[in-house]
């Protein structure tokens, strides 16, 4: 299996500029997770879902953050408009949920917004 | 709600043990984890211990688990450069996800 799949890997934007990260999980997981990771915060867990359905977004900073997923197979994060203090390592990782609960992380989109 | 702590930076010589400590709110927890992640990727699984052990020994990794006052640690035996990595403790929780504390930095000293 590829694992779990991000893109881009960087991106660097401009404030006011929309951003959109991707995430392609693990076929067969049903869980999915989005998490932002800073120097100050460490890795804060942005929101979940289950069988494509959101679960708990209550780690969404504020509402230029949204997350959809159509399909098992397609994550989606926004941010819109960015701002520099979004500037992160967002990871998406999924699991099969019963399954003891190992999160398979992606490799991280590192965004810097100027 | 949930919540995950442990300290920011452990800095060990080569050749010593390395023990990262975490405690945890959440007492329903069922699965408790290590994860590593190296500079420049993603977090991997390392350990993990299910709620109902106090010890588990892999190789060179020892993970003990204290219920009672919600401490989970991670001891490194000859801790080696190739250890140099940030380290996550998590919990599963009765919300049905994970919750990370914020890494230790453990750096190896010559």
């Amino acid at each position: 299996d590829a694992g779990v799949i991000q893109s881009p890997r960087h991106e660097v934007t401009e404030m006011g500029q929309e951003v959109t990260l991707r995430c392609k999980p693990i076929s067969g997981h049903n869980s999915l997770f989005w998490y932002r990771q800073t120097m100050m915060r460490g890795l804060e867990l942005l929101i979940y879902f289950n069988n494509n359905v959101p679960i708990d977004d209550s780690g969404m900073p504020e509402d230029r953050f949204s997350a959809k997923m159509p399909n098992a197979s397609f994550s989606t994060l926004k941010i819109q408009p960015s701002e520099p203090r979004d500037s992160a390592v967002y990871f998406c990782a999924s699991t099969l949920e019963g399954s003891g609960g190992e999160l398979f992380f992606g490799e991280g989109s590192r965004l810097t917004v100027l | 709600g949930e919540d995950v702590e442990q300290s920011l930076f452990l800095s060990v010589r080569e050749g010593d043990s390395s023990v990262i400590n975490c405690t945890y709110t959440d007492s329903s927890s069922t699965y408790l984890y290590w994860y590593k992640q190296e500079p420049g990727a993603g977090l991997q699984l390392l350990t993990y211990i299910f709620s109902n052990m106090d010890m588990k020994q892999d190789q060179r990794l020892t993970v003990l688990l204290n219920k009672k006052d919600k401490h989970l640690s991670l001891r490194i035996a000859d801790t080696q450069t190739g250890d140099s990595a940030i380290y996550f403790c998590a919990v599963y929780s009765s919300a049905s996800k994970i919750i990370f504390g914020s890494g230790t930095r453990l750096s190896i000293r010559p």
